[in-house]
């Protein structure tokens, strides 16, 4: 199975603030990677997904890059509905397809 | 607009079973698979297993083998898990997401509960 390996766990972040999450995989995923955001008792939403594309209504805030086994999720200013927790997946294996354990950023 | 609705909570004992549903709206059904996914008190996302709605063919994940079943009805556009067997350890919120490669749109989620 792909493990990914997100960090940090926790973030404390301000609003204003440029924020960084990191998801490393266990083996080379080209860019099947998508980013989620999911707040309490809510389902996660689809943020980012071939590594860096912005889903449909995405705030421009939001970036993803990378590539192989290294990839990263930019808030560029975070704003007070963006503290949630993160998480990444990978799609290079259906089979299982796996999620990092979450980056929960907060204030 | 495209949604997922899940059915509602359930409460269960250690060892029956319980099936859960998911029903589609908004987009053909039969154009996208199902994923589910649980997520136990606290913790992360985990994979259960797919569906393909055109093929009805399926995938599990290993841990889950053996104990859980998805089907879809695409006479009502609805798509259904059921895991058998259950432990405390299968005390968690269940999604089902539509599958554009990605989980693209998700259900609301349904708890349940696994006590005695």
């Amino acid at each position: 199975d792909i493990q990914l390996t997100q960090s940090p766990s926790t973030l404390s972040a301000s609003v204003g603030d440029r924020v960084t999450i990191t998801c490393r995989a266990s083996q080379n995923i080209e860019t099947w990677l998508a980013w989620y955001q999911q707040k309490p008792g809510k389902a996660p939403k689809l943020l980012i997904y071939k590594a860096s594309t912005l889903e449909s209504g995405v705030p421009l805030r939001f970036s993803g890059s990378g590539s192989g086994a290294e990839f990263t999720l930019t808030i560029s200013s975070l704003q007070p509905d963006d503290f949630a927790t993160y998480y990444c997946q990978q799609y290079e294996s259906y089979s299982p397809v796996t999620f990092g354990q979450g980056t929960k950023v907060e204030i | 607009q495209v949604q997922l609705v899940q059915s509602g909570a359930e409460v269960k004992k250690p060892g029956a079973s319980v099936k859960l549903s998911c029903k589609a709206s908004g987009y053909t059904f039969r154009d996208y698979g199902i994923y589910w996914v649980r997520q136990a008190p606290g913790q992360g996302l985990e994979w259960m297993g797919w569906i393909s709605v055109y093929t009805g063919n399926t995938k599990y994940a290993q841990g889950l083998q053996g104990r859980v079943m998805m089907e879809t009805d695409t006479s009502t556009s609805t798509a259904y898990m059921e895991l058998r067997s259950l432990t405390s350890d299968d005390t968690a919120i269940y999604f089902c997401a539509r599958d554009r490669d990605v989980f693209d749109v998700w259900g609301q989620g349904t708890m349940v509960t696994v006590s005695s």
